[in-house]
């Protein structure tokens, strides 16, 4: 079956515009999370969600920072007035849940490719 | 949150065995012990995890010290894809936290032919 897509697979933008980045989760998986990851680093989680609701989103770095998930489906990062800083790549993964205390048999998290963000 | 510790880099020739460590003598009781990879261009994909006992997927091996101060995946025989960046993490259910990786820089594992 399919994985995790995100589009697009690049993008270069200049200092200030805004980015929307998107997410497509595995069919029926219910946890939904993103995380960037700076040249050389390892990646640094952002948000996640369970169904519609982000019930984390404590690694957002500032308010310029956004996302959504409005049908528990595909999910869009949106990046305000972007910054030279925010150059990096996105990555989002899904799992089919993500409750605590369960077995985590249910909560690998499968990864998309990423979204290489190169603000100029 | 509990560290971990990995080196930065290992080698490895095809066809043999690789052991990979991580050290995490701060871990807690209810602490999984997770490994993720992540080859070249792509994104981290999950490898195995484990509690308190030794665990054998088609992938690898995790050995975990009996006082779970450290752990060791294994490869048990290297091929040219195995080269990645491997993470060990630790997650743990009880926290709100637990839902989320969290990543150190890994170790670069490079297998030579």
């Amino acid at each position: 079956g399919a994985g995790v897509s995100q589009t697009p697979s690049n993008k270069v933008t200049e200092k200030g515009k805004y980015v929307e980045l998107r997410c497509d989760p595995i069919s029926g998986h219910t946890a939904l999370y993103w995380y960037r990851q700076s040249l050389g680093q390892g990646p640094e989680f952002l948000i996640y969600f369970q169904g519609t609701g982000a019930a984390d989103d404590s690694g957002l770095p500032n308010d310029r920072f956004f996302a959504v998930r409005p049908e528990g489906s595909v999910s869009t990062l949106k990046i305000q007035r972007t910054e030279r800083g925010d150059s990096a790549v996105y990555l989002c993964a899904s799992s089919p849940r993500a409750g605590l205390a369960e077995s985590f048999s249910y909560n690998e998290q499968f990864f998309g490719p990423g979204t290489r963000l190169t603000v100029l | 949150d509990a560290k971990t510790t990995q080196p930065n880099s290992m080698e490895s020739n095809e066809e043999e065995p690789v052991h990979l460590p991580c050290n995490h003598s701060t871990i807690s009781g209810t602490d999984y012990i997770h490994w993720y990879r992540q080859l070249p261009s792509q994104g981290p994909e999950y490898v195995i995890h484990g509690l308190t006992s030794n665990v054998n997927n088609r992938m690898a091996s995790l050995a975990i010290a009996e006082d779970r101060k450290s752990s060791t995946l294994i490869l048990h025989r290297a091929t040219l894809r195995d080269a990645a960046v491997y993470y060990c993490i630790l997650r743990d259910p009880l926290q709100t936290s637990g839902s989320r990786l969290t990543f150190g820089e890994g170790t670069q594992l490079t297998v030579n032919p």
